[in-house]
């Protein structure tokens, strides 16, 4: 176990609908990167924060926004949801964001948009 | 081309036999790498990280990094079904609009006993 959280475990939502995941970082962790994994494919980076401050973006519309709370927790926002965002939405904590920090990844939430 | 390239397999490997992963990656400022092992349904965990050209060994893991040539390996000695598992490289990218932790697609390789 990497002491990282998230929430909830399972999510389905219809199209168009919005949805907010959550995770919980390790302990002394101050950052938290978000990514979105496609059955079969690997995790693609939607952003990280540091904290508090959005810390580098991947190629993913406006529709996803994020937000990093004072004791690091992290929510990740989808609106208008659409069809391929279903998907394994997983957050990863790291002390400092830096090149050679170990991300740690949470359990991931399984989001099915229908 | 993709920021990071991995061959998707399935690599099947007798069980005890080695096991041989390749990655490659575009981005020649890299200097971070990674990887993951990701059973089905669960989350990556770190098996390794590598920073420097050579070989880092840990434990039944070797991991190899050529940066001139782009390339990252990892060696699994004694391969047991333990094992099977999808194989994630990782590469941490310095980039303008942000730093970011690129993965390969994955090797899926299963361990037959």
């Amino acid at each position: 176990e990497t002491g990282v959280t998230q929430s909830p475990t399972h999510l389905i939502k219809t199209r168009g609908q919005q949805v907010t995941l959550r995770c919980s970082s390790q302990s002394g962790h101050n950052t938290v990167s978000w990514y979105q994994q496609a059955l079969g494919q690997g995790p693609q980076f939607i952003f990280q924060y540091y904290r508090e401050e959005e810390n580098g973006r991947g190629n993913f519309p406006p529709r996803f926004s994020g937000l990093q709370f004072p004791n690091y927790s992290s929510e990740l926002n989808v609106n208008a949801l659409e069809l391929d965002d279903s998907a394994l939405y997983l957050c990863a904590s790291s002390t400092d964001g830096a090149s050679t920090d170990t991300q740690y990844f949470g359990p991931g939430t399984r989001l099915t948009v229908l | 081309q993709k920021e990071v390239e991995q061959n998707s397999g399935p690599l099947s490997v007798p069980e005890g036999a080695i096991a041989s992963l390749n990655c490659t990656y575009s981005d020649r400022g890299s200097q971070s790498f990674f990887w993951y092992r990701q059973y089905s349904g669960k989350s990556p965990e770190l098996i390794m990280s590598i920073y420097s050209n050579g070989d880092k060994e840990d434990g039944r893991f070797t991991a190899q990094l050529n940066k001139a040539s782009q390339y990252v390996s990892l060696l699994i000695r004694d391969s047991q079904p333990s094992d099977s598992a999808t194989y994630l490289c990782a590469v941490y990218m310095i980039k303008a609009a942000g730093n970011k932790l690129t993965f390969g697609g994955g090797t899926r390789v299963l361990v037959k006993p």
